[in-house]
Parts: C-alpha cells; structure tokens; sequence
C-alpha cells in the first residue's frame, strides 16, 4: 500500500486565491511527522512546513498552513493568497518514528501547482 | 554560503563507466541522505549516513557505493552506469532529534545522464 497518496497530479488555481493541495498517508506508527515540499522548475527541494502527529495545533508558516486530520490520516497543505513563484511540484512526505538515525523520508508522487493570472 | 553543496550539478556518461558525485553539508548535520528522482519526479530514499555510519541501504543495486569520508561528506560512487541510472540524485541532511522537526535540507541535485 502506498504510504503516501497525492491524489492531484496537477491543479490550477488564480493569483491571490487560496489553494489545498491533498495528501493522505498511512502507517501504523504512533509517531511520526508530516512534511511538505517544494519543487521550483529549476529543481531544488525547499522545505515548507511539518507537522508532528502529536502536535495539537496546526502547523502555519507564512502563507502556508497545514490542515492536519490525524483520524482521517490527511495532511493537506494550504496556500492562501497565491503567488506566480508559488508554481511548483508540491510533495509531501512522511517520516516515521520520532528517535532513532533512521530517519528517511517517504514521498508521494507529487502535486504539480500552476498559478495563473 | 551554500548549505548542502553537490558537485557536479549535470554529469553526462556512457553506459558501463563509472562515475561519483559528491556532497558537502556546512549546517553541523549528523545525518546525511541519498535519494534518487526518476523521470516522472518521483523521489526515493537510497542511503542514509549518521555520523559516517551506514544506517539506511533500500534495495540499491551494489553498483552504488555510498561512502562517508566524516560527517560533513557524503559521496556516491556508481560502477558500470546502466541507462536506467539516469536520474536526479539529490543529497540531503538533517539534525537528530528526540522530538521536532527533523526537516531534511536538500542540495541543488545532480542530473545523471547516461547514454
């Protein structure tokens, strides 16, 4: 089964308005963290946002926040008032445990985001 | 003041040479990473290095030798480079934490194209 699932392969959305970009995950282990990624056409991975599965708030940075549904295993990530350099790959990707050096991260396959005007 | 650096960012080669890339991280990091990007951006952990010690090897064929000359390095080696190695391979590095966030820092990426 897939670990994580970005279930938009691409999504549009206006200069200024907001966007969700979905993400549903799955594991059996009570701790974990929740994180997204960007993905700019020129190819770096830049870090947005983490959620931890215990943290009792949502996490917000800037205009990104991430809509954490910990029963319903989601971890959307929301963009409010979109920008033209917001136009990227978007992933997000999990990592399981919370102690220990084996940190890896699993990624899902992707969101691309094209901002127009 | 470059925080995870690769060299060389675009690598073009033949079919069975062998060929390294190198990564350098300047954040103190104790952990590094290797992760390979397919042609159709899909992103997937190979190695994992903490404090030079091997910690994670997922299924990579043993024609990639990842190696930790100290913490702050961590170069991967391919021997007998096939077609389906051409990819986006991506260097990372994280701090360990007992709770936190453990964000990874990614570098620029190496576009591997063999031929």
């Amino acid at each position: 089964a897939q670990k994580i699932t970005q279930t938009q392969p691409g999504m549009f959305v206006q200069e200024k308005e907001a966007v969700t970009l979905d993400c549903t995950y799955d594991t059996s282990d009570p701790s974990y963290g929740l994180f997204w990624y960007k993905q700019p056409s020129s190819g770096e991975m830049i870090f947005l946002i983490y959620q931890g599965s215990y943290d009792q708030q949502n996490a917000t940075e800037g205009r990104y926040s991430l809509n954490f549904q910990k029963a319903r295993k989601s971890a959307n990530l929301v963009i409010s008032a979109s920008q033209l350099g917001d136009s990227a790959m978007y992933f997000c990707a999990m990592r399981e445990g919370y102690t220990g050096t084996a940190s890896k991260l699993t990624f899902g396959t992707g969101t691309r985001l094209q901002v127009t005007l | 003041d470059t925080a995870v650096s690769q060299t060389p960012k675009y690598l073009v080669t033949q079919m069975g040479n062998d060929k390294s890339i190198k990564c350098e991280q300047n954040l103190g990091h104790d952990t590094m990473y290797w992760y390979k990007q397919d042609s159709k951006k899909f992103l997937k952990i190979m190695f994992s290095y903490n404090n030079k010690e091997l910690i994670i090897n997922e299924t990579v064929p043993n024609r990639f030798s990842p190696k930790s000359p100290d913490k702050a390095h961590l170069n991967l080696h391919i021997n007998s480079l096939e077609l389906g190695d051409s990819a986006v391979y991506f260097c990372a590095s994280s701090r360990e934490r007992t709770s936190g966030s453990y964000e990874q820092y990614f570098g620029p990426g190496t576009r591997l194209t063999v031929t």
